[in-house]
């Protein structure tokens, strides 16, 4: 069964405190992976999208990673405005539907 | 472009009752979705259309129907609501599938209570 995990569940940092968040996936013909950032109340925002092992994509503060079994969100000197919820999700061979890991709640204090 | 929206941003309904989520994109996207989210836990696909007039059953249909008459539109029908049907609902849409296809553009959610 294709399954995304994130961990961890919840981080607390500190202002300009960097970090990275963790998606390990077992996924058939992974086709894409895809960082979402969710603020409460609000639906996912997308962020980057991953297809092949090595790739990687920045935005900000923001660094996404891919390996052939997980990939990083990496946090680089984060503010308290990055604060949201972190989703990863991936697409198989059908290439249809996306599947999601539960999150990683990223508070950041100042 | 207002992307995707969604009606209502809240309901309550009572056990039993039915009602319709409406869901629209003004992207010209092909593909679009709708998915729960409990808490704690990840999204999950309930039912998902390639185009007007073709939809299918993602992992939670149960429940649930859809109709896809137009390229613009995709309500999610609740029939005989039920307290496990509590939930926050997003709708989304992305371009033809392809190597940008499924970069999916979500609605703000509608939140649904059902007692």
């Amino acid at each position: 069964e294709d399954q995304v995990t994130q961990s961890p569940e919840a981080l607390r940092l500190q202002e300009g405190e960097s970090s990275s968040l963790n998606c390990s996936y077992t996924v058939s013909g992974l086709r894409g992976l895809f960082w979402y950032r969710q603020d409460p109340g609000k639906g996912p925002e997308f962020l980057f999208t991953l297809y092949s092992a090595g790739e990687e994509k920045e935005k900000e503060r923001l660094k996404a990673t891919l390996t052939k079994k997980e990939s990083f969100l990496h946090i680089t000197a984060p503010k308290p405005e990055d604060s949201a919820t972190y989703l990863c999700a991936a697409t198989n061979q059908a290439g249809t539907a996306l599947i999601f890991g539960k999150g990683t709640t990223l508070s950041v204090s100042s | 472009n207002a992307g995707v929206t969604q009606t209502p941003k809240f309901r309550i309904l009572k056990i039993g009752q039915s009602m319709t989520l409406q869901c629209a994109q003004d992207m010209n996207h092909n593909y679009m979705y709708w998915y729960r989210q409990d808490p704690g836990m990840g999204l999950k696909l309930i039912y998902y259309s390639v185009g007007a007039g073709i939809t299918d059953k993602g992992e939670v249909p149960n429940g649930y129907n859809v109709s896809r008459s137009t390229t613009e539109d995709f309500p999610l029908r609740l029939e005989l609501a039920a307290p496990s049907q509590t939930s926050v609902y997003f709708c989304a849409s992305s371009p033809l599938s392809g190597r940008a296809g499924n970069e999916q553009f979500f609605g703000p959610g509608t939140r649904l209570t059902v007692l």
